[in-house]
C-alpha cells in the first residue's frame, strides 16, 4: 500500500500566482480530507469529501481557495490568486467509514511558501 | 458540537521516565472512537494509539497506553521508558458516529531531554 501521495513536496510561489496542491488517496477510501497547519492557527480543517462529493467546506479560507475530487484516486487544493498569508503545510488524509471509525492516513504535505 | 480539549500546549520529561498527555472530550455520539496522533519534525501524522468507546480495556501499543474514562469524558496518553524519538507533536481526535470526520485538539509539544 503506498499510502497516501501528495504533490508537490515543496512549493515556493510569487504572490498573486495560481497554486494548485494534488492528492492521491488509499484506494478503496471513501473519505478525502485537505488540511492546512501554521504555527499560529494549528491544524484546521479546510473540505472534505465523501465519495468525490465535497460534504463540508465551512473551512475554506475564502473565495481565492477551491478543492475538486474528479474520482476517486484525485484530488486538487486550488488556491489563486495566493498570498502570503498562504503559506502553510497542507495535508491531505484519507479514510474509510467503517470501525476503527475515522481513522485518517495522512500524506507526507506540501509546504507552500508564497513570497 | 464535538469538541477535543487538551490543555498541556507543552510537556517535557526525562529519557526513560514516564509522562502523560491529558485529552479530554465532548461528544453526544454513542459510538465513538478516540485516536493520538504524533507529528515529529519530519511533519507526518502517525497514528500512535486508537481507542472504541464501548471498549472499557485501555488500549495499549508497546509503551503507549491510555487512561479511558468515559464518563468523565477523558482520555489520557502514557508514554513509558520515554525517548529521544518520541519527541513531537501529540494531537488527540475523536470520531463521531455520523459523521466523516476528526475532531482533533490543539496539540501538546512534547520534548525529552537526554
Amino acid at each position: 500500500d503506498a499510502g497516501v501521495i501528495q504533490s508537490p513536496r515543496h512549493e515556493v510561489t510569487e504572490m498573486g500566482q495560481e497554486v494548485t496542491l494534488r492528492c492521491k488517496p488509499i484506494s478503496g477510501h471513501d473519505y478525502l480530507f485537505w488540511y492546512r497547519q501554521t504555527m499560529m492557527r494549528g491544524l484546521e480543517l479546510l473540505i472534505y469529501f465523501n465519495n468525490n462529493v465535497p460534504i463540508d467546506d465551512s473551512g475554506m479560507p475564502e473565495d481565492r481557495f477551491s478543492a475538486k475530487m474528479p474520482n476517486a484516486s484525485f484530488s486538487t487544493l486550488k488556491i489563486q490568486p495566493s498570498e502570503p498569508r498562504d503559506s502553510a503545510v497542507y495535508f491531505c488524509a484519507s479514510s474509510l467509514r467503517r470501525r476503527p471509525y475515522n481513522e485518517q492516513f495522512f500524506g507526507p504535505g506540501t509546504r507552500l511558501t508564497v513570497l | 458540537a464535538q469538541t477535543v480539549t487538551q490543555s498541556q500546549p507543552e510537556m517535557s520529561v526525562q529519557e526513560a521516565e514516564t509522562v502523560t498527555l491529558s485529552c479530554t472530550y465532548d461528544t453526544s455520539e454513542s459510538d465513538y472512537y478516540l485516536f493520538w496522533y504524533k507529528q515529529p519534525p519530519s511533519r507526518q501524522m502517525i497514528l500512535v494509539i486508537r481507542q472504541e468507546a464501548y471498549k472499557q480495556q485501555n488500549a495499549t501499543e508497546n509503551r503507549f497506553s491510555v487512561n479511558f474514562q468515559k464518563a468523565a469524558k477523558s482520555f489520557s496518553l502514557k508514554i513509558s521508558d520515554s525517548q529521544l524519538g518520541d519527541a513531537a507533536m501529540y494531537f488527540c481526535a475523536s470520531s463521531g458516529g455520523s459523521q466523516g470526520n476528526l475532531i482533533f485538539g490543539k496539540g501538546t509539544k512534547l520534548s525529552v531531554k537526554p
